[in-house]
């Protein structure tokens, strides 16, 4: 089973910030948070990943809670091609929850 | 070169035919992954092989059978499937192997292959 908690939907408008929780409550002091996404039609692409410290990259950013039991993928401006199912996996065993579908209004 | 290709891009087979997925990555990667997704659903582990071993079986059953040749080369070898084994089956690799608990991190970022939409008639 699945030890991470997304909501099932999200929308945003284009060009805003969207915030996209993620819960892992059974994570061990160890496990990294991954973050993946899966555009219509294709494979999962990696996003972005950290441990503790908050991370930034190209595509996104990654804020990690304190406790860790939890975190927030950032997309700064939601672009239409942002439009996919989001992953977060905290777990040691390279299984995904049911992910976020993120839909982008115009 | 982070591609993982997969092939064929589609496949439809009837019930007693015998097919085979194709998996390759040239990132000198030492784990490779495959996955079953249907639609609207997130992908399912289904085998992990780490250093050419197979790692993980996820209780699949025996129709599907995976075979590692080499480390740049994942198969997946298909007989007497169901219409309900109709998905989308990806592929993926790590650079790391798989080392269960506290082994994720930057050396198990998976990179995907596109997939291979089976059908079964």
């Amino acid at each position: 089973d699945a030890k991470t908690t997304q909501p099932n939907s999200m929308e945003s408008n284009e060009e805003e910030p969207v915030h996209l929780p993620c819960n892992h409550s059974t994570i061990s002091g160890t496990d990294y948070i991954h973050w993946y996404r899966q555009l219509p039609s294709q494979g999962p692409e990696y996003v972005i990943h950290g441990l503790t410290s908050n991370v930034n990259n190209r595509m996104a950013s990654l804020a990690i809670a304190e406790d860790r039991k939890s975190s927030t993928l950032i997309l700064h401006r939601a672009t239409l091609r942002d439009a996919a199912v989001y992953y977060c996996t905290a777990i040691n065993d390279m299984r995904f929850g049911a992910g976020t579908r993120l839909t982008v209004k115009p | 070169d982070t591609e993982v290709t997969q092939t064929p891009k589609h496949l439809v087979m009837g019930m007693t035919n015998k097919k085979s997925l194709k998996c390759e990555q040239h990132m000198g990667h030492r784990a490779m992954y495959w996955y079953k997704q249907k639609a609207k659903k997130p992908p399912e582990l289904m085998f992990v092989y780490s250093y050419e071993k197979l790692s993980i079986n996820e209780s699949v059953p025996s129709r599907f059978s995976p075979e590692c040749p080499n480390s740049s080369l994942l198969n997946l070898h298909l007989h007497a499937l169901q219409p309900e084994d109709s998905a989308l089956y990806l592929c993926a690799s790590s650079q790391g192997p798989w080392g269960g608990p506290g082994q994720i991190g930057a050396k198990n970022i998976q990179y995907f292959g596109a997939g291979t939409r089976l059908s079964v008639l």
